[in-house]
């Protein structure tokens, strides 16, 4: 069964950083891009970055650019999202989330998600 | 970016009968559209990708149509579980862009 497991949220202080993981089991995480999806208090679901099967190739929505960094480690089948300079508007809840063979832009499973909130 | 615009944002239905959700391009994605169900206190779930493509386990009650900027999620005989949140989502190009959700509940 396919895994997708959160962790790292929390509140934090606007400017301040937080590291999110996402632990993968029940498939070959070596074999799949992944991304993140967020979803703001009662707002509908965003993309927020997507990173290649060897993490060599890595994409970001714009408001994250430059602030934002995902990554993963293959050897322990695990993805990461640092969140550096944040701001309120970045509060949501984080969905780590499988790329569907073949398509780097759809997700076919996703974890329950990581709760965030930026407020001081 | 691409947006995505749904409609209805709201529908009630009953066990049985058969709704459509419309989701319409703000330029043409191709065929390059995917729908999701949301349910709380369970993982979203992909049900249709590139228009209408069933991915795996999803009921045959589920179809997917349209291309260029207009797209219907069809759900046949409604099932109890089938009532929740449903969004589209272009994954024609970067960034991949969702809709702002259809609620369907229970009449």
């Amino acid at each position: 069964e396919v895994q997708l497991v959160e962790s790292g949220g929390g509140l934090v202080q606007p400017g301040r950083s937080l590291k999110l993981s996402c632990a993968a089991s029940g498939f070959t995480f070596s074999n799949y891009g992944m991304a993140w999806v967020c979803q703001a208090p009662t707002k509908g679901l965003e993309w927020v970055a997507s990173i290649s099967t060897g993490g060599g190739n890595t994409y970001y929505r714009d408001s994250v650019k430059g602030r934002f960094t995902i990554s993963r480690d293959n050897a322990k089948n695990t993805l990461y999202l640092q969140m550096d300079s944040l701001r309120s508007e970045d509060t949501a809840t984080y969905y780590c989330a499988r790329h569907l063979t073949g398509s780097s832009r759809v997700m076919d499973a996703w974890g329950q998600g990581a709760s965030v909130t930026v407020s001081s | 970016d691409v947006q995505m615009t749904q409609s209805p944002s709201n529908l009630a239905a009953s066990p049985g009968e058969s709704v459509s959700i419309n989701c319409k391009a703000s330029k043409s994605i191709s065929k390059y559209l995917a729908w999701y169900q949301q349910k709380p206190g369970k993982a979203n779930k992909l049900l249709i990708y590139s228009g209408s493509t069933l991915q795996s386990g999803t009921p045959s009650r589920f179809s997917g149509s349209g291309s260029g900027t207009d797209f219907t999620l069809t759900i046949r005989n409604l099932e109890p579980e089938d009532f929740g949140l449903y969004y589209c989502q272009q994954h024609n190009e970067y960034p991949p862009t969702f809709g702002a959700g259809t609620k369907l509940e229970l009449k």
